[in-house]
This record gives structure tokens, C-alpha cells and sequence, in this order.
């Protein structure tokens, strides 16, 4: 168990619609990350957080959208979703996002399913 | 372009002997590399890192190397058990210095070690 929760574990919705994933990070971590795992493809960087504020976004749509909050957990907002969306969506956490001796420790996953 | 490239989709070794995972990567400013190992059904798990002022960092069984000039990193485990049967990812970051800590990772290689 690495400390890092992630719900829920699955969702099933349609095309168009929207979603929330959920994100607590390990007691005492002010990092979150989130990443997509699709069918086949490695973990891609969505977007880093540190202490509620955005430090870097990767290959985020603009239909994502995402937010950390004061009690330092994280929400993924997916939006006018298609079906190429369906992934596996990763959280992260890791004490100050400066990567070297900084490891970041996984959740879960959330597994989203868009029919 | 993939930044981090794992070739080799699957390895299959027997138990008791070494296996070798490899990875290459075209970004010079990359100054920390990790390898995660991730079961079915749930995140990846750090298993060990290095940094780019090392060529090589040991962990019990599993010692990963480093060859910044032909841009090369590998990771050995050995002895290879059953339990170590995953897909195991190669990351690597241009976090140390302050920048992002993001990670971008291989595709992943399946290691299957058997009886």
C-alpha cells in the first residue's frame, strides 16, 4: 500500500459527458501528479501540483482540467469525454516534486471506461 | 517522440538467473532515471532510482546501471524469483535543480521469470 488513494476504482460513462477523479496524496506529501496509462502506452504526465499550486503540465487536453486543494488532495475534472479517453488515470504524490531523492509513490488507479 | 524508449516489450528468464532490462533515452538534460514495477490491477510501485552523477546504484538483488554517454540505462535483478513477474517501467526526470519533477516514462517491459 503506498498511502496514495484514488477514487473510484472504476467509472463507466458515456461520450459527452463529465467526470471527477479523486486524488489523496500520502500524509505529509505536497506534490501530486496525475498520469494516463491508455491501452498499450506508457504512463503519460498530465499535470504536476505542489501545495495547490500548478507547476507543470504535459500532454493535458483542454478538457481536462484538474485542482488541488487546501487539504492537499487533488481532483481530475475530465470533460466532453470520447472515447478515446478510456485510460487508466494514475495519481502520485511525493513530499516536494523536485524530483532527484524525491520518488513519487502511485495510487491505484482509477480505470475509466467511456462507451 | 518518445523520450524514453523501452524496445523490448517482454522478457522471459528462468528463475535463478539474471535478468537485464533495458532502456534508452534521446534528453540530455534527463539527470535522474527510475525504474517502477507495476502488477495487474495496481499502480506502479519505485523500486530504484539513480542519478545522472552515478553510473551505477545497488539494491539487494536489483542493481541498475547507467551510461549517460550512449545515453543507456539497465536494469538487473538478480536472482530473478517468480514474485519478480511485472511489467516494469523505466522513467526518467529533469527534476534535480528545481524544475518539474514530472516523470516520463518507457512503455514498459513484461518480465516474466519462470520456475
Amino acid at each position: 500500500d503506498s498511502g496514495v488513494t484514488q477514487t473510484p476504482k472504476h467509472l463507466i460513462t458515456a461520450t459527452g459527458q463529465r467526470v471527477t477523479l479523486r486524488c489523496s496524496p500520502r500524509s505529509g506529501d505536497l506534490s501530486v501528479y496525475w498520469y494516463q496509462q491508455s491501452l498499450d502506452q506508457g504512463l503519460q504526465f498530465l499535470i504536476h501540483y505542489y501545495n495547490g499550486e500548478e507547476r507543470a503540465k504535459g500532454n493535458i487536453l483542454e478538457r481536462f482540467s484538474a485542482q488541488q486543494f487546501p487539504d492537499l488532495h487533488s481532483e481530475l475534472n475530465l470533460s466532453s469525454l470520447e472515447l478515446g479517453d478510456s485510460a487508466l488515470y494514475f495519481c502520485a504524490s511525493s513530499v516536494e516534486g523536485q524530483g532527484f531523492g524525491d520518488e513519487q509513490f502511485f495510487g491505484p488507479g482509477t480505470r475509466l471506461t467511456v462507451l | 517522440d518518445q523520450q524514453v524508449k523501452q524496445n523490448s516489450p517482454s522478457l522471459s528468464v528462468q528463475e535463478g538467473r539474471i535478468s537485464i532490462l533495458n532502456c534508452d533515452y534521446t534528453n540530455s538534460m534527463f539527470d535522474y532515471f527510475l525504474w517502477y514495477k507495476k502488477y495487474p490491477a495496481e499502480g506502479p510501485t519505485f523500486l530504484i532510482s539513480i542519478s545522472s552523477i552515478k553510473d551505477k546504484n545497488e539494491d539487494g538483488r536489483f542493481t541498475v546501471f547507467l551510461n549517460k554517454s550512449a545515453k543507456h540505462l539497465s536494469l538487473h535483478i538478480v536472482p530473478s524469483q517468480p514474485g519478480d513477474s511485472a511489467v516494469y517501467f523505466c522513467a526518467a526526470s529533469a527534476g534535480y535543480g528545481g524544475s518539474q519533477g514530472n516523470l516520463i516514462f518507457g512503455k514498459g517491459t513484461k518480465l516474466s521469470v519462470k520456475p
